[in-house]
């Protein structure tokens, strides 16, 4: 167990509609990433937050947003959803946001456009 | 950009055999950081191991190892005498360790490791 948290673990949604994917950091760590793992894609960074700011941005779509609260907790919020979104979206955690930390990694969220 | 190169896609041995994943790297920074990770069948992301771009030092870790050559960008990783639980997906990964993009994990394709009994 890595100490983050995601939910859901599944969700099953349909063509056009939108979610919101929820995590939560192992207890200290400042920073956050999301990431998606597609069978098309592999398994690619779309952005970083670190004490509630937006820190880097990776190949995240216009439709794809997310935000980092005051408590540390992240959402990443999906609309106007397509089959090409199924994928499993990974949260991980670090300590600050420097890349000689290790970054922790939920258990992820599968999501299913249909 | 950076880019990371894991050319096998899959790779089956039977239990003890000795295995190795190879990873390629490709990046313009001069200090970086690479990493493994090891994703089994329930889907999470376990980290194995970090190595930064100064340290070229081989490790060991119990039936683990990892060679990384600088001047060969590569950093590969053997399992010795594989288990069945060894079976997994390995991820290959690099981040600068500077800039803009510090954090920003890029990943290989992944190997897929098939340990048969």
């Amino acid at each position: 167990d890595s100490g983050v948290t995601q939910t859901p673990k599944h969700l099953i949604t349909a063509t056009g509609q939108r979610v919101t994917l929820r995590c939560s950091p192992r207890s200290g760590d400042l920073s956050v990433y999301w990431y998606q793992q597609s069978l098309d894609q592999g398994l690619q960074f779309l952005i970083q937050y670190y004490n509630g700011e937006e820190r880097a941005k990776g190949n995240i779509l216009e439709r794809f947003s997310a935000q980092q609260f005051p408590d540390l907790h992240s959402e990443l919020n999906l609309s106007s959803l397509e089959l090409g979104d199924s994928a499993l979206y990974f949260c991980a955690s670090s300590v600050v946001g420097l890349a000689a930390n290790e970054q922790f990694f939920g258990p992820g969220t599968r999501l299913t456009v249909l | 950009a950076q880019k990371v190169t894991q050319a096998q896609t899959e790779i089956s041995v039977v239990e003890k055999e000795d295995v190795t994943l190879d990873c390629v790297y490709e990046t313009r920074d001069t200090t970086y950081y690479l990493f493994w990770y090891k994703q089994p069948p329930s889907g999470e992301l376990v980290f194995l191991i970090r190595r930064n771009s100064f340290d070229e030092q081989n490790e060991i870790s119990g039936r683990y190892s990892w060679n990384f050559q600088k001047s060969t960008s590569s950093f590969n990783f053997t399992i010795t005498a594989s288990q069945v639980v060894d079976s997994a997906v390995y991820f290959c990964a690099l981040t600068p360790a500077g800039g803009t993009s510090y954090g920003k994990l890029t990943f290989g394709q992944g190997t897929i490791l098939t340990v048969h009994p």
